[in-house]
């Protein structure tokens, strides 16, 4: 059965970077798929970040690009977000997510995590 | 404002059956597969269609996907109370390079 959990800072400072892991079980990381991140602002929808294979490729959303980085541990089966300069308006919760290449497709989350910007 | 555009409600009584709509563009729903969401109140969503009209395993049949031109259509049929949740759509978008979502429809049974 595979699983997501996401882990973090649920409070993070304005201007600061957030900075999100998740720890997937029941798969290998490095046996393909895609691996990414999604949010969902309070009461609003959901808003694709972006998503990387084990091998190094990323996509990212064009609109968070210049703030976002993510990276991936096969080594310990995580793969982490980074958002830079962040403000109210990216307090959301945060989702990792498995994604099919062929259609991109979402077919694993993570329950999601909180994560608030405020001084 | 969501790139891909579903109405914000929709509703109808136990047995009914509900449809909800998103609309595309050629860069998305025109060119590539259309997957659908369901977002129970506090949970993470779940895959309920996938590739336009397939559903994962544990999916009722009571839900079904179509798809024409840049729209797609999501079916739910003898509507149950545990169905009122959000649904979204979603579709890679070739020009943006990008996953995206509609907005989503929150589904009320009367």
């Amino acid at each position: 059965q595979v699983q997501l959990q996401e882990s973090g800072p649920g409070l993070v400072k304005p201007s600061e970077t957030l900075s999100l892991t998740c720890t997937v079980s029941g798969y290998s990381i490095s046996s393909g798929y895609y691996w990414g991140w999604i949010r969902q602002p309070p009461g609003k929808g959901l808003e694709w970040i972006g998503n990387i294979h084990h091998s190094g490729t990323t996509y990212y959303n064009p609109s968070l690009k210049s703030r976002v980085s993510i990276s991936v541990d096969t080594s310990k089966n995580q793969f982490s977000l980074k958002l830079s300069s962040v403000t109210a308006a990216d307090t959301a919760v945060f989702y990792c997510a498995r994604q099919y290449s062929s259609g991109w497709y979402v077919n694993y989350w993570g329950q999601g995590t909180l994560v608030t910007v405020s001084s | 404002q969501s790139v891909l555009t579903q109405p914000p409600s929709a509703s109808g009584t136990p047995g009914q059956r509900v449809t909800s709509s998103c609309s595309g563009s050629s860069s998305n729903i025109g060119t590539n597969t259309v997957s659908w969401y369901q977002q129970l109140p506090g949970t993470a969503p779940k895959l309920l269609i996938y590739s336009n009209n397939q559903r994962p395993s544990g999916v009722p049949d009571r839900f079904s996907g179509s798809k024409s031109g840049t729209s797609a259509s999501l079916a739910i049929s003898g509507l149950q109370s545990e169905d009122e949740a959000d649904y979204y759509c979603a579709a890679w978008d070739d020009s943006l390079n990008g996953l995206v979502f509609g907005g989503g429809t929150k589904l009320t049974v009367l």
